[in-house]
Parts: structure tokens; sequence; C-alpha cells
């Protein structure tokens, strides 16, 4: 079955240092890849969408990374402040028309 | 900006009632998506819907059904409430291609 693997573990890091998330998928190959970050009782927010002929996409101080030989993203927060602290979920697309999403990593960045 | 309503914040129900939870949508997308999130099980699509009046099982539509009769509006029914059904109900639209927008939750307790 299709599977979804982030690290279920949180992620502490010091601020102005760089975080990296994992997103490692199996049994398919989606067309594109989304990230979303969720705060504690909210809806989850878009990020970034990277497609499956992409390499690599930049917004601010976001990258995402898609390597669908691997199939895995690599989400990088650069210069990270203790305002990106929340949960960032991983959400490849199926071809059965839905997103499927990964449980979330949970970053917490100290000042 | 687009804006997901969700009608209610918290919501609490008894065992056997029938529940309503109401989405609605500004900016005239086709997709409309209803998931639950549970701690530990993260976000599952209950059902989603391309158009007005179509509608599509997600992973678990059991004991809900959906009702979609205008573009903007996308309801979620419990027929017969029960706690199992208890969770952050969570309701998202999106353009074809683009990023899903989610409205903040619908905290469901059934009691």
């Amino acid at each position: 079955s299709q599977k979804i693997e982030q690290n279920s573990e949180a992620l502490n890091i010091q601020e102005g240092k760089t975080a990296t998330l994992t997103c490692n998928y199996t049994n398919y190959s989606p067309a594109y890849l989304q990230w979303y970050r969720q705060d504690p009782g909210r809806g989850p927010v878009f990020l970034l969408l990277i497609r499956e002929n992409e390499k690599e996409k930049r917004k601010e101080r976001l990258k995402v990374t898609f390597d669908t030989t691997l199939k895995q993203s690599l989400f990088h927060i650069t210069a990270s402040q203790p305002a990106d602290s929340a949960t960032y979920l991983c959400a490849p697309y199926n071809q059965g028309g839905k997103l499927i999403f990964g449980q979330g990593t949970e970053l917490s960045v100290k000042p | 900006d687009v804006k997901v309503t969700q009608s209610s914040r918290y919501l609490v129900k008894r065992t056997g009632e029938k529940v309503f939870l109401e989405c609605v949508q500004d900016m005239d997308h086709e997709n409309m998506f209803w998931y639950r999130q549970d701690p530990g099980l993260g976000l599952r699509l209950i059902y989603f819907s391309y158009d007005v009046k179509m509608k599509e099982k997600g992973d678990i539509p059991e004991g809900y059904s959906v009702s979609r009769e205008k573009k903007e509006r996308f309801s979620l029914i419990l027929e017969s409430a029960s706690t199992n059904q208890t969770s952050m109900y969570l309701c998202a639209s999106r353009k074809q291609g683009d990023g899903y927008t989610f409205g903040s939750g619908t905290r469901l307790t059934v009691v």
C-alpha cells in the first residue's frame, strides 16, 4: 500500500540554523508533491508545490527538493526563526486524484 | 486571499444525532475535500468533490455522507454520530493543480 514517512521525532534547532525535514514515500509515483505548515489547533497552510520534472523549488527562505529515484523530498528552512516552529506536512499527490498527507514533523526553533 | 469557512469551531453532539458540518469557499474553486485529523493517524480523506453534485469516496467514508448542491458549499453529514467520530474535521478547496486552502477546522466531540 502507499506509504509516506516523515520523521516522527520532533526536530529541535537553534535560531539562525538551517532546518531540514525529510519525506519518503513508497509504492507510488506522485506527479507532484506539496508541503504544508500546521500550527496547533489550526488547518494546514500550503507552502510549496514541486512537480516530478523539477529537482528544486525555492520560495524566500524555503527550499524543496524532489528526488523521484530515491522517492524522497527534502524541505529546508534557512536562517530559521522561532516563528517557524510548527508541524510540517508532506503530501504527495497520487494518481487517484487525491492528496495523501504524511503525519508531519514537529519543528521547534529555539532563540 | 481564498477563504474557506467552516461553520463551527467547536461542536458537542450526542451519540445517535445527525450532525451537519458546513464548509463554504469564496473563490470559485472546483474541488472541495473533507478530512479528519486524529493524533497518531494524521489527516485522512473522508470524501471529495470535483464539481457541483459530484462526490467521490475517500479513504474512510463509512458513517459519513456529503452534499454539494452549490459550487461554494460542501457539507459533511454524520448520519448517526458515534463516539469514534470525535475528531478534528478539516475542509479544503483548491483550483485544479494548485495547493489546498484549508478552513480552521471543527473540533467535534460526540458524547
